[in-house]
């Protein structure tokens, strides 16, 4: 079956420490790979995203690597802030023949400290 | 574009009560998604709309809980009677399905129901 796993959190960092936070995933054919970040009260917002093997999507300073061989989508930040204190959210979407099918983690809680 | 739209954003309702919560989705997307999120349990997956047409609705809990989608512009979420174990965040959520565009879904604010 089709399945994303992530780490466990909750993760604390202090401010400017580097940040991974590990996704990898189950999927037949080739899917396409999420992540998204949930504010405090607020909605699921996409951060970056991956097509294609070897892909690297990236966003205000977050990347990650669409490996095929490892089957990983891990995120990295090389100097996190506060304000990017959140929960994150691997994910993957395949097109099957009845439409779109999304996976998400379970989430990753990111707490940045001054 | 306004984006997804949720409404209310907050309810507060008596057990035994039926609850319906609203979506619009984004112009033009023609998939939609229902999502409860609590802490125990995480994001769920309750339905999944396409073209207007229910495709997977495993998700959703049992039969106190129905969802429709009389048109392209707007779905609801019913739960009647609703119960305490129902409090939750409940989102919404579109893209545009289509085997060569990256459907990225795009999240509504999320409506918090509260059962007392």
């Amino acid at each position: 079956g089709n399945s994303v796993t992530q780490m466990e959190g909750p993760v604390t960092l202090s401010e400017e420490a580097f940040l991974t936070i590990n996704c990898t995933y189950t999927a037949t054919g080739y899917p396409s790979l999420f992540w998204y970040v949930q504010y405090p009260g607020e909605g699921l917002q996409l951060l970056l995203k991956a097509t294609k093997a070897d892909d690297k999507g990236s966003n205000k300073g977050f990347e990650a690597t669409y490996r095929k061989e490892t089957t990983s989508f891990h995120l990295e930040k090389g100097s996190v802030q506060v304000s990017d204190s959140a929960v994150y959210f691997c994910a993957l979407r395949r097109l099957s023949n009845t439409g779109n099918q999304f996976y998400f983690g379970t989430g990753t809680s990111l707490t940045v400290i001054p | 574009d306004a984006g997804v739209i949720q409404s209310p954003r907050h309810e507060v309702t008596e057990m035994g009560q039926e609850v319906t919560l609203r979506c619009k989705p984004i112009s033009g997307h023609n998939s939609l998604f229902w999502y409860r999120q609590t802490m125990m349990r995480g994001l769920e997956l309750l339905i999944y709309f396409n073209n207007n047409v229910p495709i997977d609705d495993s998700g959703m809990p049992e039969d106190r809980f129905s969802a429709k989608m009389p048109n392209a512009s707007f779905s609801t979420l019913k739960i009647q009677p609703s119960e305490p174990r129902d409090s939750a965040v409940y989102f919404c959520a579109s893209s545009e399905t289509s085997a060569t565009i990256t459907d990225t879904q795009y999240f509504g604010p999320g409506t918090r129901l509260t059962v007392l």
